[in-house]
Order: C-alpha cells, then structure tokens, then sequence
C-alpha cells in the first residue's frame, strides 16, 4: 500500500525497548490533546487523549505527558512491537467551541527487529 | 458497527469531473467531520456536522467543495470541476456528544487521483 508520511522525521526504535515521540502545540487554550496512529493505507487510530487540566495520562503500554508550560507533548510507548510500527499524529481541540481536531506534523516509528 | 464506512477507497479522475464521496458513520454518532489529507501531511479539518446541521467550514474548502449531510446519517463530499491539487487522501471521521473521550473515529478514507 502507498505510505503515508514519506518526508517525515523518523524515530527507530529497538524491539523490546521504550519510545517517546514528542509534538509542540501552539494554541495555549486548547481544551483536549490526542495522539492518533495511522498505519500505512489505513485512516488514523485513536490512541490515547488528555485534556489540558491533566499532566500525565496512562493507558494499555502507553502514557501521554502534557507540559502546558512549554507547549509540549509526549507519547511514550513501553516495550515497543513491531505492530506499532506507524506513523503517529498529535491533535489538540481548541475551546473555542470548535470541534475540528489540529493535527501536527507525523513522526514515523520504526520498530527495529 | 464496523466502524466509520467511505465509499470508493479509490477514485481515479481526469481533471475537470466532477466526484462525490459518500461516509457512512458510526451509527449513534451525531458529529461528522470531513479531513484532507497529503503524504507527509497531517488530516487537514475541511468542516464539519452535528446532526444535518454544517457547523463550521474551512477555508481550505473553496466554492467547487459542498458537503451534505441530509438525514444526519451518512454525508457526501462533492468536488466540482477537480483540478490535480485536490489529489489527496479524503478522510471522514465521526463521534459523539458526551462521550468519555475526545476520539473520533476515522474511516479508511477515499484516495483521489486527478489526472
């Protein structure tokens, strides 16, 4: 199948071992920050969301870290799989009574075997 | 439910046609948004549905651009007179009101081709 993210910045990664990918955001007053996984040919995967009065937010493998200071997030992913080889997208919810999701610009995870 | 349905997976037209696009949601879901995306890109927000109603627009979405969603159930995106810069992935996405999470769920989307 055609790739998604050709020219995307590229986080390899060794099987067994911990990622973190990280996304800037710019709108200080974005309500919710999601992280999304697209595999080649595929729409985008929900992963795991935070809202903005959250710092940290753990789910199955993966945690998000949220530093509103900086305008920084985090996915960390544990004990990487070949199966999460994809390219990972960044979104955040603005509160300005829009619901469009902002997506950043995609990291592609390469996991190494 | 399987999930966020679009029809075709692939289109392939020659610049100047018209071409519609047809997303069927989660069933209980009363938001519908349309995205756009190219390699290397992010989905780019096009607009977006509560119920029948097309709440917001983006400019990214010129005059040749409708989108319907008559019924509140499935939604249509209609490019007139294509030109190959609309050569993209075309995603919809759907979710709903009071949910536990802000996840909208995303269909496989429509590759469009203009030649």
């Amino acid at each position: 199948g055609e790739s998604v993210g050709l020219h995307l910045p590229t986080l390899s990664v060794q099987e067994g071992d911990n990622s973190i990918i990280n996304c800037a955001y710019s709108n200080s007053a974005s309500d919710y920050f999601i992280w999304y996984k697209q595999e080649s040919g595929k729409g985008p995967q929900f992963i795991i969301d935070i809202r903005s009065n959250m710092d940290k937010r753990q789910g199955q493998r993966v945690t998000v870290l949220l530093n509103k200071t900086v305008k920084h997030l985090s996915l960390q992913i544990a004990a990487t799989q070949p199966g999460d080889s994809a390219v990972y997208f960044c979104a955040e919810i603005p509160t300005s009574g829009t619901y469009k999701y902002i997506f950043g610009t995609g990291t592609r995870l390469k996991v190494l075997a | 439910d399987t999930g966020v349905s679009q029809d075709p997976r692939h289109k392939i037209t020659k610049r100047g046609q018209n071409v519609t696009f047809r997303c069927d949601p989660i069933s209980e879901h009363n938001r519908l948004y349309w995205y756009r995306q190219t390699l290397g890109q992010g989905p780019e927000f096009l607009t977006y549905f509560q119920n029948e109603a097309q709440l917001e627009k983006s400019r990214l979405l010129s005059d040749r651009f409708s989108a319907e969603r008559p019924k509140g159930s499935f939604s249509t995106l209609e490019i007139q007179r294509t030109e190959q810069g609309d050569s993209a992935m075309y995603l919809c996405a759907s979710s709903r009101t009071g949910g536990a999470t802000a996840e909208a769920f995303f269909g496989q989307g429509t590759r469009l081709t203009v030649v």
